[in-house]
Formats: structure tokens, sequence, C-alpha cells
């Protein structure tokens, strides 16, 4: 199976930096997604990390580096409604083809001002 | 808006009792998956459809079922309910992966059933 581990909760302050880390030791990794989730809402799609590197799109980027089974989630400039759940999520090929996502447990973000 | 719909929205029954939860998927997606989050836990994944055909399942339990119809739409039914089953279930959709490709899941706002 898939072992995700993220920071339970974490606090940041409102127009600051932060960085939510995720680790994971699996095998056939073909993807790592990160999802957002407000309290009692749906999760939604953030990013996608296939290859090593950073990926940027707005105030929000993602790295990932295979090698070391980790990815970071960058939130700049952060705003009061950033305060949501960061859902990490890993994606695997399975025999026969078949892909599964896992969904770690997610990250509590408080954003304060 | 996700695309993704579902049934009802929320739902209150009592321990034993039985109910089915409805979700369809956005326009073109095959895939439907289903999830059950509790509080303060993350998503657990239970069970996976594709073209009506089941395609992966998780933790879930025998007391738990779910289909996949032609026109696509999907329904999970929970019987012999128990207190522990409260919790917010989402539905999922998504294409079929091909490579390196996103295929990433777009989630409905969910069912939040409690039993009493």
């Amino acid at each position: 199976g898939q072992n995700i581990d993220q920071p339970t909760e974490m606090t940041a302050t409102e127009g600051a930096i932060v960085q939510i880390n995720c680790t994971y030791q699996t095998s056939g990794f073909n993807g790592l997604f990160w999802y957002q989730q407000h309290a009692g809402e749906a999760p939604t799609f953030l990013s996608y990390n296939v290859l090593d590197g950073l990926e940027e799109k707005g105030r929000f980027s993602s790295f990932l580096s295979r090698s070391k089974g980790y990815s970071y989630l960058l939130l700049k400039e952060l705003q009061m409604k950033d305060s949501a759940s960061y859902l990490c999520a890993v994606r695997v090929r399975e025999l026969g083809g078949y892909q599964k996502v896992t969904f770690g447990i997610g990250t509590k973000l408080q954003v304060i001002p | 808006d996700s695309g993704v719909t579902q049934t009802p929205k929320h739902l209150i029954t009592a321990t034993g009792q039985r109910v089915t939860l409805r979700c369809s998927p956005r326009s073109g997606d095959l895939s439907v998956y289903w999830y059950q989050q509790s509080l303060d836990q993350g998503l657990q994944f239970l069970i996976q459809y594709y073209n009506g055909e089941e395609r992966a399942k998780g933790n879930i339990l025998e007391r738990f079922s779910a289909q996949q119809f032609p026109d696509l739409h999907s329904e999970l039914n929970l019987s012999s309910l128990e207190l522990g089953d409260s919790a917010l279930y989402f539905c999922a959709s998504s294409v079929v992966a091909s490579g390196n490709s996103y295929n990433e899941q777009f989630f409905g706002p969910g069912t939040r059933l409690t039993v009493l």
C-alpha cells in the first residue's frame, strides 16, 4: 500500500509564505496531486506533479522529488480564504495498468491576521 | 461547480436502516469514485467504477455496496447502518487516465449522513 505523511496542522500569517510538506512511500509511483478542501466542502484540484521539479500556478506552487518521495505545496501572499485543509494524494500504477489514487489525511492550515 | 452532482445533500436516519446515495458524474467522465470522510479524518477510498464495471475496491464494508448504471450515474447503498457510519460521503469522477495525463478527480458536494 501507500504511506503518505503530512503535518496535521499549520498556522501562518496573512501575507506570508507557507510550505506544506508531504512524504510518501510507494511503488509504481505515477504522479502526485494537491487538493484544497474547505471545511464541509468538496476537495478541489490545485496541482499535479509527475516529474521532478517545481510547477507554478499563480500564488500556489508544487514541488516534487521522486527519488526522495517528497513533495511540497508553497502558498504565497497568504489570504484569509486560504484557511483550509490541503490534501496530498499519490497515484500509483498497479498490476494490469490500473491507476489508484490514495489521499493523505490532509494538513489543516489556519491563516491568521 | 465541479459538474458532479450528488443527492441528497443531507440524510438523517436511524441505526439499522438502509440508505441510497446517488451521484451523477461530469459529462464525458467514465470513472466514478466513492469516498467516506468522517469528522477530522482523511478521505477514505471506498470503491471505483469505470463504465459500469467495478474497477477497484478500498476500505469498503460488506454492509456497503455500489453500482454504476448504463447512463453512468452511480449509487452507493449503505445498509444495517451504525452510528459510526455518520460521515460525509463524496463522489468523484474522472476521465480515463492515459500515460501521464492529469486525470484529476472532480468531486461532488457530498452527502452528509447522520445516523442517530
